[in-house]
């Protein structure tokens, strides 16, 4: 197991497309994190699953966002109808019940043109 | 409202020195405290992390200090390397519930050799 794996490492879209990210947890653990890093900022929180539920999403997730973790697995985040301001690093980030340090994945680089 | 500030941009200090990052947050829930370093296009990894129960936890040339009452943490890195140059994240969670982070905005540490 070599960590959280993100694909793609970077994504150029033009306004309006719609963009799938992927990523691959740790495994075996049960809670995964989205969060959003832009320039000059720390990264924000976007959502959490702990096994295949959503348990909870941030205000910045707008409803052109969705996330899905189908048999608690590997997770998803898919942007519809991306706009600039959605240009960002998006991290996701896993751990477990046994420790609260959760590991992040490289992150999938969004620029929308 | 930014509840966990970080507010020294960045930092320089010559190799073989200590190198002491600060972090002050406003919430008082928070009950649990972590330091991440990024480099440029990478995910942030875990450093080192301190319960509330505690006000120091140390991990080789890596010590964090907790200070409830001032609601301040610095992490000390003795002594600095050159390698050691990265952004520096402080984040605090609530060891209840969802364990999201919320992230301070960086210190970027310039170790000079």
């Amino acid at each position: 197991d070599t960590g959280v794996s993100q694909n793609p490492r970077h994504k150029i879209t033009k306004r309006g497309q719609n963009v799938t990210f992927r990523c691959d947890p740790i495994s075996e653990h049960n809670r995964l994190y989205w969060y959003r890093q832009t320039l000059g900022q720390g990264p924000e929180f976007l959502t959490y699953f702990q096994n295949e539920a959503q348990l909870e999403k941030s205000r910045l997730l707008s409803d052109r966002f969705s996330a899905e973790r189908p048999k608690g697995s590997f997770s998803t985040l898919e942007i519809q109808r991306t706009e600039q301001g959605d240009s960002a690093m998006y991290l996701c980030a896993s751990s477990n019940e046994v420790n609260t340090e959760a590991f992040f994945g490289q992150g999938t680089r969004l620029t929308v043109v | 409202d930014q509840q966990v500030k970080q507010n020294s941009p960045s930092l320089s200090v010559q190799e073989g020195r200590i190198s002491i990052l600060n972090c002050d947050y406003t919430n008082s829930m928070f009950d649990y405290f972590l330091w991440y370093k990024k480099y440029p296009a990478e995910g942030p990894t875990f450093l080192i992390s301190i319960s509330s129960i505690k006000d120091k936890n140390e991990d080789g040339r890596f010590t964090v200090f907790l200070n409830k009452s001032a609601k301040h943490l610095s992490l000390h890195i003795v002594p600095s390397q050159p390698g050691d140059s990265a952004v520096y994240f402080c984040a605090a969670t609530i060891a209840l519930g969802t364990y999201k982070y919320i992230f301070g905005t960086g210190t970027r540490l310039k170790v000079l050799a």
